[in-house]
């Protein structure tokens, strides 16, 4: 079945630098999807990507899918303590005309004291 | 406020013992999914309901059971507790299987 792979698991950062994370599909994603989870939180629905190229920025965010529809990045430029939490990606599988979404393993943003 | 609402929140039980975990999903939505998160892990995927009827199973112990109600609300039932079955279970639902989830706060599960 697809599987999405999300690297890396852990990013330790000092306040002010930048964040990426990468998701990459096995297969082509009809969309893409990011989330967000606080420590001690639930996951919370950030955006959905559609379109191949697509780029979308929510204030120091910026979300891209891959040309191929297969891979997409999440950039935070500048972090801020509020950023903490594990950012999850997710991407739909068709199984017998039935989808359901299937999720990459987390990349924890740690800030550094 | 997500609009899902899991019940209860905290639960403290005993190896071997049976415990049922509830979810409401948001208003309108169909898919409710189930969700084991152990500590500092990722979401395991456990079973999907759409309509009332099982969609998709994911890495479900036999132990554990599910069902969707007519009113659309959920159950997990967890059988025969073990220790590591002590995880944070959530419960999400969306429209449908391409649309965005919302997820409820979660049911903290202790094994002792």
């Amino acid at each position: 079945g697809q599987q999405v792979m999300q690297i890396p698991q852990y990013q330790h950062v000092q306040e002010g630098e930048d964040f990426t994370t990468y998701c990459n599909s096995s297969t082509t994603l009809s969309n893409i999807q990011w989330y967000k989870q606080r420590p001690g939180g639930h996951p919370v629905f950030l955006i959905q990507l559609v379109k191949s190229g697509e780029v979308k920025k929510q204030k120091r965010l910026t979300f891209q899918f891959g040309e191929a529809k297969k891979n997409s990045s999440l950039h935070i430029t500048a972090t801020q303590t509020t950023d903490v939490g594990t950012y999850f990606c997710a991407g739909p599988e068709s199984v017998d005309s039935n989808y359901q979404l299937i999720w990459g393993a987390g990349t924890k943003l740690i800030i550094k004291p | 406020d997500s609009g899902v609402t899991q019940t209860p929140k905290h639960l403290i039980t005993a190896t071997g013992q049976r415990v049922t975990l509830r979810c409401s999903p948001r208003s309108g939505d169909l898919s409710v999914y189930w969700y084991q998160q152990s500590l500092d892990q990722g979401l395991q995927f456990l079973i999907q309901y759409y309509n009332g009827e099982e969609r998709a199973k994911g890495n479900i112990l036999e132990r554990f059971s599910a069902q969707q109600f007519p009113d659309l609300h959920s159950e997990l039932n967890l059988s025969s507790l073990e220790l590591g079955d002590s995880a944070l279970y959530f419960c999400a639902s969306s429209l449908g299987g391409v649309s965005e989830a919302f997820f409820g706060q979660g049911t903290r599960l202790t094994v002792v």
